[in-house]
């Protein structure tokens, strides 16, 4: 079965400053990789998501995510943060050559944005 | 728009007590999936299910049972076997291809 770590349970940057959050995944098969954000008391919003195409990522509202097959990562970040970038983010794997065709996701990262 | 509708947002249970949750899609996907989220734990599958009258178990299925009668609807039922309910529950679907997951905007359960 797939995993996903993310490195870092919570994350604090200046307003301005990057962001990097990181996820590395298990899978001997370049698979579909997404990140999503959540606000509290939501659900989950897709940022971005990588499906073999450009490794390079792009995504909504200014993140963006590489996807590195030699190093098992898919990165998040934005050059500069902004307040309401405060939330929590979750990376996640698509299972789909494995058939079970569900997401797999990592325990979450939470960012906390300091004015 | 199209979308994926959970009800309710807020549930309180009973201990003993069978409670449903609802998850209708308007999108024409095949696939649904329900996901329970508890802090620092990130979202764990249930219940999955790839096409009408056919779901499987997930990675935390004890407790729960689904069904999959319509294609836009996926019910979870949170049996009075789960020991400890209270969580977030959210509800997502998904094209055939694997590129793309919709969620809903989750049904929180509490036991009093």
């Amino acid at each position: 079965a797939q995993s996903v770590t993310q490195l870092g349970s919570h994350v604090s940057v200046s307003e301005g400053a990057l962001v990097l959050l990181r996820c590395n995944y298990s899978s001997s098969v370049p698979p579909y990789l997404f990140w999503y954000v959540q606000y509290p008391n939501q659900g989950l919003q897709l940022l971005l998501k990588y499906t073999s195409a450009a490794t390079l990522v792009k995504g909504i509202n200014g993140f963006e995510a590489e996807f590195k097959k030699s190093e098992t990562s898919f990165h998040l970040t934005k050059p500069s943060a902004h307040m309401s970038d405060a939330a929590e983010y979750f990376c996640a794997v698509s299972d789909w050559d494995t058939g079970r065709r569900a997401l797999t996701f990592g325990s979450g990262t939470r960012l906390q944005v300091q004015p | 728009d199209g979308g994926i509708t959970q009800s309710p947002k807020y549930l309180f249970r009973k201990e003993g007590q069978n409670v449903t949750l609802s998850c209708e899609q308007n999108l024409n996907h095949d696939a649904m999936y329900w996901y329970r989220q508890d802090p620092g734990q990130g979202l764990r599958l249930i219940y999955y299910s790839q096409i009408v009258n056919d779901f499987q178990k997930g990675d935390i299925a004890e407790g729960y049972s689904v069904s999959r009668e319509k294609k836009e609807s996926f019910p979870l039922t949170v049996t009075s076997a789960q020991k400890n309910p209270t969580a977030f529950y959210l509800c997502a679907s998904s094209t055939t291809g694997g590129d793309g997951y919709t969620f809903g905007s989750g049904t929180r359960l509490t036991v009093v």
